[in-house]
């Protein structure tokens, strides 16, 4: 069993629908839950940061991490074409500070006009 | 605030050449430093991480070897160069139990 499962996508929606993302990991030591947002050629851009279970929330993203079930969760309301993008969970056991931390493959999401 | 540079942008290099890609940080001290790969497909590979200048840990063996001349500063190089190593290769810097922040990205292609 891989550490950390992303399902691929594409995932293709209208604009202005409701989009969730999820990673679910088997690791019970992950403490540090991130989620990157990567546009074509460009390097990842660090979107939600967590720590432990719950949810948080920035403008239309909220960050979802229930740990009981190793499953986390990137929802993004009244989705726009500028987020078309891949995006890639993350998470560690230590915050990532020596190296370790798990990405998933990534979910590339088209946002439709 | 912090800003991560990487350069050049894009390469093409032939089989057998050697490498070398750049990485600088600027607005922090005595970053953690990487080194990743990502591949179509393949998702991102840790090839080297540093917590101080000399201090290198490699993740996977390889043609590959990475130096930190500098508190801000990291290189990837090669002295041979293989079809495998095309990629998109980014440089990360964290600081303390932080996560990790990307640079821009270089992206080689062997030929």
């Amino acid at each position: 069993q891989k550490e950390v499962e992303q399902d691929p996508g594409p995932l293709s929606v209208p604009e202005g629908a409701i989009v969730s993302l999820n990673c679910t990991y088997s690791n019970s030591a992950f403490q540090y839950f991130m989620w990157y947002r990567q546009y074509s050629r460009k390097g990842p851009e660090l979107l939600m940061y967590t720590y432990s279970s719950g949810n948080k929330e920035d403008g239309r993203f909220t960050a979802q991490v229930d740990k009981s079930s190793k499953y986390i969760s990137l929802f993004i309301r009244d989705s726009q074409p500028s987020d078309s993008a891949t995006y890639l969970c993350a998470m560690s056991a230590d915050g990532g500070s020596q190296g370790n931390l798990i990405f998933g493959k990534g979910t590339k999401l088209s946002v439709k006009p | 605030s912090q800003t991560i540079h990487q350069w050049p942008a894009t390469l093409v290099q032939p089989v057998g050449s050697p490498l070398s890609l750049e990485c600088t940080v600027e607005g922090t001290s005595n970053p953690n430093l990487y080194w990743y790969r990502q591949a179509a497909g393949r998702g991102l590979q840790l090839l080297f991480y540093s917590v101080g200048i000399g201090q290198i840990s490699s993740e996977v063996p390889q043609n590959l070897s990475a130096s930190r001349p500098q508190d801000r500063q990291f290189i990837l190089s090669s002295k041979k160069l293989l079809l495998s190593d095309s990629g998109f290769y980014l440089c990360a810097w964290g600081s303390g139990a932080s996560t990790q922040y990307f640079g821009p990205g270089t992206r080689l292609t062997v030929l």
